[in-house]
């Protein structure tokens, strides 16, 4: 069992709708992630949030927007996206020191349509 | 783009064999991680061996780690049908600091477990 929760656990939005992903835990860690996967891929990192400070954006398009509102909450808002978005949406989170553990989520399955 | 390669990509063997699982990599590394993923699910941690590491063990499992060789084997021994999954090997770069922590995860293996 994962004690990082995501929310919703599935997701069906139109190109033009506005929503949002959401993930929480309370393990203390200082360290937020998201990640994208496609099926039959591997995980591909998006964001890192460190002490709720944006610390890595590996070029992702502005139509997905992360957020951390505190130590404990990771939102990812998402606007005009396209089908090729549609992917399963990892939160992951972790201390933020070299070598530690990163614990994820369950996942939030996206569908664009 | 991906760090790790498994090795191989799928492997179906019989409830109570051990499955062995490999996994290459290019760079330097501070650490390996292996993950398990079920069908449709999130990201479950397995094990974690450092780079000054050679050996771990976790129950059933037992990771090597050959810096020189860079690559790394998960064991998984007296299979179950219940470990029927996507394995995958993730590594952490060297020169990452504090909250960097970028896990480049490789392509995957499929362990089907026949009963």
């Amino acid at each position: 069992d994962t004690e990082v929760t995501q929310t919703p656990k599935h997701l069906v939005m139109g190109m033009t709708n506005k929503k949002s992903l959401k993930c929480e835990q309370h393990m203390g860690h200082r360290a937020m992630y998201w990640y994208k996967q496609k099926a039959k891929k591997p995980p591909e990192l998006m964001f890192v949030y460190s002490y709720e400070k944006l610390s890595i954006n590996e070029s992702v398009p502005s139509r997905f927007s992360p957020e951390c509102p505190n130590s404990s909450l990771l939102n990812l808002h998402l606007h005009a996206l396209q089908p090729e978005d549609s992917a399963l949406y990892l939160c992951a989170s972790s201390q933020p020191k070299r070598g530690n553990t990163i614990y994820f989520g369950e996942g939030s399955w996206l569908t664009v349509v | 783009s991906q760090q790790g390669e498994e090795d191989p990509q799928a492997l179906s063997i019989q409830e109570g064999e051990n499955a062995t699982m490999n996994c290459s990599y290019k760079t330097s590394i501070n650490n390996l991680q292996w993950y398990r993923q079920n069908s449709g699910r999130g990201l479950v941690h397995l094990i974690l061996i450092r780079s000054n590491e050679r050996e771990k063990h976790s129950g059933r499992l037992r990771v090597t780690l050959d810096t020189s060789k860079k690559s790394s084997s998960l064991l998984i021994t007296a299979s179950r049908a219940a470990d029927t999954a996507s394995y995958f090997c993730a590594t952490a770069g060297p020169g990452v600091t504090g909250a960097n922590s970028k896990l480049t995860f490789g392509k995957g293996i499929t362990l089907s477990v026949r009963p």
